[in-house]
């Protein structure tokens, strides 16, 4: 079992769709979550993060966490082109220990 | 506020020699990462620093890889001999040590191993 899962996608949606993103994790005492935004042959860049159970809503994202499932997901609503990209899950433990990434979900946003 | 710097952002080298990354963090970020990045893959943490002191090596390739971080600011990653399994873009991130640990990420050198 993989320490943190991503469906590799390519997930694919057509513009104003939301797109679901999701991420299992292993470790239980995993407390920070993240998800980050990686444009092909870019860096990662962060768009959110999680650290207590429920959701969390920053503009077009939803971020979501349930750690009693040990699940992580995001939500991206009215998508668009501009987010066609990999999506990473990362998690660590507390004091930010630990980070594991996972080897993403590829979206595609269709025009 | 400027970003995580890093040089060179490309490397081609032959099996065997040795190579060196640099990373700058964010001014007033206590903690640095280093991570591999193998296409296709998530980045795969090697080292991390808090401040001048390192908190996790677990996955440092030991016997090949090397990194310091003096006076608790940039960072280098050396290599030495490289293999050809080393071809990865190598990412420096960031952050801050006070309870929000989100981590921001540099450009990332591009290495190729021949």
């Amino acid at each position: 079992q993989k320490e943190v899962e991503q469906n590799s996608g390519p997930l694919s949606v057509p513009e104003g769709a939301i797109a679901s993103l999701n991420c299992t994790y292993s470790d239980r005492v995993s407390q920070s979550f993240f998800w980050y935004r990686q444009y092909s042959g870019k860096s990662p860049e962060l768009i959110m993060s999680i650290y207590s159970n429920g959701d969390k809503e920053d503009g077009r994202f939803t971020a979501q966490l349930n750690k009693a499932s040990q699940y992580v997901s995001l939500l991206i609503r009215d998508s668009q082109p501009s987010d066609s990209a990999t999506y990473l899950c990362a998690v660590s433990r507390t004091g930010g220990f630990k980070t594991i990434f996972g080897a993403g979900t590829r979206l595609f946003v269709k025009a | 506020e400027a970003g995580v710097a890093q040089s060179p952002r490309y490397k081609i080298i032959e099996k065997r020699q040795s190579v060196a990354f640099w990373c700058n963090p964010i001014s007033g970020h206590a903690t640095l990462y280093w991570y591999q990045q193998i296409l296709g893959q998530g980045p795969k943490l090697l080292i991390q620093f808090q401040n001048n002191g390192v908190v996790d090596d677990s996955q440092l390739p030991k016997d090949r890889f090397s990194a310091e971080r003096l006076k608790g600011v940039d960072s280098t990653l050396k290599i030495q001999p490289a293999k050809l399994e080393d071809s990865a873009v190598y990412l420096c991130a960031s952050s801050t040590a006070s309870g929000v640990y989100e981590q921001f990420f540099g450009p990332g050198t591009r290495l190729t191993v021949l």
